[in-house]
């Protein structure tokens, strides 16, 4: 009965190939996260969609695309994948009426060897 | 840029004392603030949040107080217990329904039996 879950948890690669992280919320949310915790652990929004409209897109290089195949899923693709990209990533969902009371995922590890 | 700050990495409490958390912002757009706690391999889960036009809110053992003119805003959990040994988030938006948080890098709180 996870609320919002990610797999895989531990995703460890060579630098340059492509991967996807794969997010699926069970709680009804129309809002879905991808967020980076980086080494010095500071947590960023990535994306942002409402109803598998992308409604937020910070910085992040082209290389990161996300994808929303319905409202209860937000799939993270990582194309040539490099080290600074080792991090973890985490997936949240929100409803509607109270966006900022965000669930979030256990969080995907990944590193690029 | 670090608009939200956590200056305290990490804080050790007596169990049944006062822990107390502190976060200091420099957007002063920001207009809802929230603190989210998060346990080893998971993440983080709400905890108690806070509008602007407040100055005080209190859950059970959680109270969190904003000092709009200092831009700062901090947790008390009292009595502090075993259980409350996490990561402690500090988060903020430019509007409560606002989908895009800022957050501080946590501080972890270890609670001394």
């Amino acid at each position: 009965d996870t609320a919002v879950s990610q797999t895989p948890k531990y995703l460890v690669t060579q630098m340059g190939n492509d991967k996807s992280i794969k997010c699926e919320q069970n709680l009804g949310h129309d809002t879905m996260y991808w967020y980076k915790q980086d080494s010095k652990k500071f947590l960023k929004i990535m994306f942002s969609y409402n109803n598998k409209e992308l409604i937020i897109n910070e910085t992040v290089p082209n290389r990161f695309s996300p994808k929303s195949p319905d409202k209860a899923h937000l799939n993270l693709h990582i194309n040539s994948l490099e080290l600074g990209d080792s991090a973890v990533y985490f997936c949240a969902s929100s409803p509607r009426t109270t966006q900022e009371t965000q669930y979030f995922g256990p969080g995907t590890r990944l590193l690029v060897l | 840029d670090q608009q939200v700050k956590q200056n305290s990495p990490s804080l050790s409490v007596q169990e049944g004392r006062i822990s107390i958390l502190n976060c200091d912002y420099t957007n002063s757009m920001f207009d809802y603030f929230l603190w989210y706690k998060k346990y080893p391999a998971e993440g983080p889960t709400f905890l108690i949040s806070i509008s602007s036009i407040k100055d005080k809110n209190e859950d059970g053992r959680f109270t969190v107080f904003l000092n709009k003119s200092a831009k700062h805003l901090s947790l008390h959990i009292v009595p502090s217990q075993p259980g409350d040994s996490a990561v402690y988030f500090c988060a903020a938006s430019e509007r409560r329904g606002n989908e895009k948080l800022t957050f501080g890098t946590g501080t972890r709180l270890t609670i001394i039996p």
